[in-house]
Order: structure tokens, then sequence, then C-alpha cells
């Protein structure tokens, strides 16, 4: 199995909503992404996480929340967002932290009315 | 000035075309990736290379440290090859910095 799987597909929320993303992999990986892509743009780094701890937070808003509940799952919680928050998430995962090898899930596209 | 820089932006060819699609970067990395991103968004990694050339069927990447430059070739160029293709470099921190990508059109 060298997927990572990310539910939902697509997601429509309004902005008093609470929601949440789901990414999951099951190749034994101890490092897991949070990217953020706007159209037309390259994906831009959210979270890092290594060994279920948050090693990276590229400044994001309080309003994503991340959470890593064990090594093969990695959720994104969403809160209060914007509309400009609308946008595709990606997740990745790789087997250690800074080994560069990385495999990215197909993405929820996320639409905040 | 980005860190990695992708050419052309835009590329529109014809079927059975020769496709090279170039990046440059400007900074140390430990390895570097060409990925493929279909409308649907999703992200496909191609390869991923530290030195010399890798090919998997119809797709060739280089890679020159020195000049700090990479290459993916597409040979006998096909409609379902059109795609965004997005080069990104490791810089051994646990992040990857991306190019702007290409947007790669091959007419029938």
């Amino acid at each position: 199995d060298t997927e990572v799987t990310q539910t939902p597909k697509h997601l429509v929320m309004g902005m008093t909503n609470k929601k949440s993303l789901k990414c999951e992999q099951h190749m034994g990986h101890r490092a897991m992404y949070w990217y953020k892509q706007k159209a037309k743009k390259p994906p831009e780094l959210m979270f890092v996480y290594s060994y279920e701890k948050l090693s990276i937070n590229e400044s994001v808003p309080s309003r994503f929340s991340p959470e890593c509940p064990n090594s093969s799952l990695l959720n994104l919680h969403l809160h209060a967002l914007q509309p400009e928050d609308s946008a595709l998430y990606l997740c990745a995962s790789s087997h250690a932290p800074g080994d560069p090898e990385a495999f990215f899930g197909q993405g929820t596209r996320l639409t905040v009315v | 000035k980005n860190e990695v820089e992708q050419s052309p932006q835009n590329l529109t060819a014809q079927e059975g075309e020769f496709i090279t699609i170039n990046c440059s970067y400007s900074v140390g990395i430990s390895a570097l990736h060409w990925l493929q991103q279909h409308p649907g968004g999703g992200i496909v990694s191609l390869f991923m290379l530290s030195s010399g050339k890798k090919k998997h069927g119809r797709l060739i990447a280089t890679i020159n440290i020195q000049e700090k430059h990479s290459s993916l070739h597409i040979t006998a160029s096909h409609p379902r090859d059109s795609a965004v293709y997005i080069c990104a470099v490791h810089q051994g921190a646990q992040k990857l910095v991306f190019g702007q990508g290409t947007r790669l059109t091959i007419n029938p």
C-alpha cells in the first residue's frame, strides 16, 4: 500500500461551521504534512508532524487546528473559516522527518461560503 | 526572485512532440522532485533525483548539481500528458520548496 488517502474529496462549509479533513497512510511513515494550494499556485506548507508531534507550524491562523492521533492518521480541524481559505488541501507523508521522498494524497477541495 | 524557477510557465504542443521543461534553483539541495498534477488536484511524484538521470517510460529527468538545473523531458507526447508539472527541491529540512509549475497542454 503506497497510498495517502484523503477524505472528503470535496467539502463546502459555511463560515460558522466546524469540519475536519482526514488523511491516512499505512506505509509506516512517521512524518506527515499539510499543504494548502490556491488556484494556479504551488502548494504552501502549513504543518509538519514528526513522530506524531507537531514540528513545524508555518504561522498558520488558529482557525486551522491540526491533530495527529496516531502514526497513520492526520486530521485538520477547521473552524470559523473565511472565503479566502477556499483552496485544495493536500496531505503528504514521508518515511521519516527529513526524508526527501514524499507521497501525496489526492487532496480535499474546500469551498467556504 | 523565487528559490525555484521553472520555464516555460505554459507550454502547448502537438501530440508526438518532444517536450522539455526546465527548473533552476538557487539553494543547496539534498534532492529534487518532479511532480505531476492533473486538474482533479492530486499530486503524483514522477521522479526524485539527487544526481544524474532517471528514466521511466516516456519520461526522462536529468539534474546538474553544479549548474543547479534540472530538466524533465517527455518523448512522444500524448494528450493524457496534459497536466501541471511542478519542480520541488528538498533542502534537508522538513519542507519542500516548490516552483510555480508548468502548465502543459498536448493537442491531438
